[in-house]
């Protein structure tokens, strides 16, 4: 079993609609939870970042973590033309980062 | 005001010869990595510098050689290149082993 799972996708959704994006691993260890995204032909950019169970907002992203679970998600709430790129969860562990292999996301206007 | 900046941002090369690409970060971060992001877009770490020290080697083949001049940059220099190693390589740094990281644009590396 990988270490952290993330669904490649793609994920079509209608321009406004409520996107849910989610990762699961496997190791207890990991004690700093991420979401990056990447847009086509250029590097991640960290978008949320937390280190506890329960919910984080920033604007329209609200980043969700259940370590009894194993799950995080990412909640991305009137989806937007823009939003449409790569979303890569993340965790730390051992001073090492471990990536998903990045969900691909497609906003339809 | 680029943060973290890679140089070349494109490379096309011959198999077999060697290259290199360079890092530079003005965060005044401590800690600096190299990712490589293959064609499926998995984005694997293969070294970990902090404060000019190596403190993570994942098993990458030793062709592949990072050097830190100082705490602001991380080059990796590449010996006989193989078409495998055609990839997108990212450098990113952090101010800390345990923080988030800030990714360069990356380094298109194509070997034919």
């Amino acid at each position: 079993q990988k270490e952290v799972e993330q669904d490649p996708g793609p994920l079509s959704v209608p321009e406004g609609a409520i996107v849910s994006l989610n990762c699961t691993y496997s190791n207890s260890a990991f004690q700093y939870f991420m979401w990056y995204r990447q847009y086509s032909r250029k590097g991640p950019e960290l978008l949320m970042y937390t280190y506890s169970s329960g919910n984080k907002e920033d604007g329209r992203f609200t980043a969700q973590v259940d370590k009894s679970s194993k799950y995080i998600s990412l909640f991305i709430r009137d989806s937007q033309p823009s939003d449409s790129a790569t979303y890569l969860c993340a965790m730390n562990r051992d001073d090492k980062i471990i990536f998903g292999k990045g969900t691909r996301l497609h906003i339809l206007p | 005001d680029t943060a973290v900046s890679q140089t070349p941002k494109y490379l096309v090369t011959q198999m077999g010869n060697d290259k290199s690409i360079k890092c530079e970060q003005n965060l005044g971060h401590d800690t600096m990595y190299w990712y490589k992001q293959d064609s499926k877009k998995f984005l694997k770490i293969m070294f970990s510098y902090n404060n000019k020290e190596l403190i993570i080697n994942e098993t990458v083949p030793n062709r592949f050689s990072p050097k830190s001049p100082d705490k602001a940059h991380l080059n990796l220099h590449i010996n006989s290149l193989e078409l495998g190693d055609s990839a997108v390589y990212f450098c990113a740094s952090s101010p800390g082993t345990e923080n988030e990281q800030f990714f360069g644009p990356g380094t298109r590396l194509t070997v034919l």
